[in-house]
């Protein structure tokens, strides 16, 4: 079992569309709690940094439930750009800043 | 430019030599990580260094692959007798201070593949 897992999708969605993507974590030492964005043969880059408080950024809002070790973006008015793979990312045991990847769910926003 | 930089950016190698690849991470930044990338996966964690310091080498797949970063600053992942399950995207990562909670800036990645 993948320490991080997610759906890999495709979810095809039209513009303005919500959509949302989940994750499970199994390492409940994990610390910190991110969404990173990856565009076709490109870095992963930091979208949002997750908290148990839920924090929102423009139209992403992430989501972190630390007792069914669950993490969640929602994605409201969905655009073109918007177009990538999300990575669900968690930290590793102690106060190292190694990051566990999932899969990566691929997102498709369609005219 | 300020960020991470890695290179070469393409590496064609024939299985059984040896490859070596460059990190060169943000000015001041103390931590350093290196990840592999296969296809249509996440990015899994190979070694991490604070200064020069290599703190951490448990995701090092095998004794074919060693890292170093002898100045605290440039590192090097070297990969010896490639076999083509080593072909992948090689991502390089730095850090301010390594802390679970800081943001790491990845550079745009090594694209290995082994014939």
């Amino acid at each position: 079992r993948k320490e991080v897992e997610q759906d890999p999708g495709p979810f095809n969605v039209p513009e303005g569309a919500t959509v949302a993507f989940n994750c499970t974590y199994s390492n409940s030492a994990s610390q910190s709690f991110f969404w990173y964005r990856q565009d076709c043969r490109k870095e992963p880059k930091l979208l949002m940094s997750v908290y148990s408080s839920g924090n929102e950024d423009g139209r992403f809002t992430a989501q972190l439930n630390r007792a069914s070790q669950y993490i969640s973006l929602l994605i409201r008015d969905s655009k073109l750009s918007d177009s990538a793979t999300y990575l669900c990312v968690v930290t590793g045991s102690g106060n190292t800043g190694k990051l566990i990847f999932g899969q990566g769910t691929t997102l498709q926003v369609k005219p | 430019g300020a960020g991470v930089s890695q290179s070469p950016r393409y590496k064609v190698a024939k299985r059984g030599q040896d490859v070596a690849l460059r990190c060169d991470p943000i000015s001041g930044h103390v931590s350093l990580f290196w990840y592999q990338q296969a296809l249509g996966q996440g990015p899994e964690f190979l070694t991490y260094f604070q200064n020069e310091a290599q703190l951490d080498k448990s995701g090092l797949p095998s004794d074919r692959f060693f890292a170093e970063r002898p100045e605290g600053s440039v590192s090097t992942l070297k990969i010896q007798r490639t076999q083509q399950e080593d072909s992948a995207v090689y991502l390089c990562a730095s850090s301010l201070t390594g802390a679970h909670n800081q943001p790491q800036h990845f550079g745009d990645g090594t694209r290995l593949s082994i014939l």
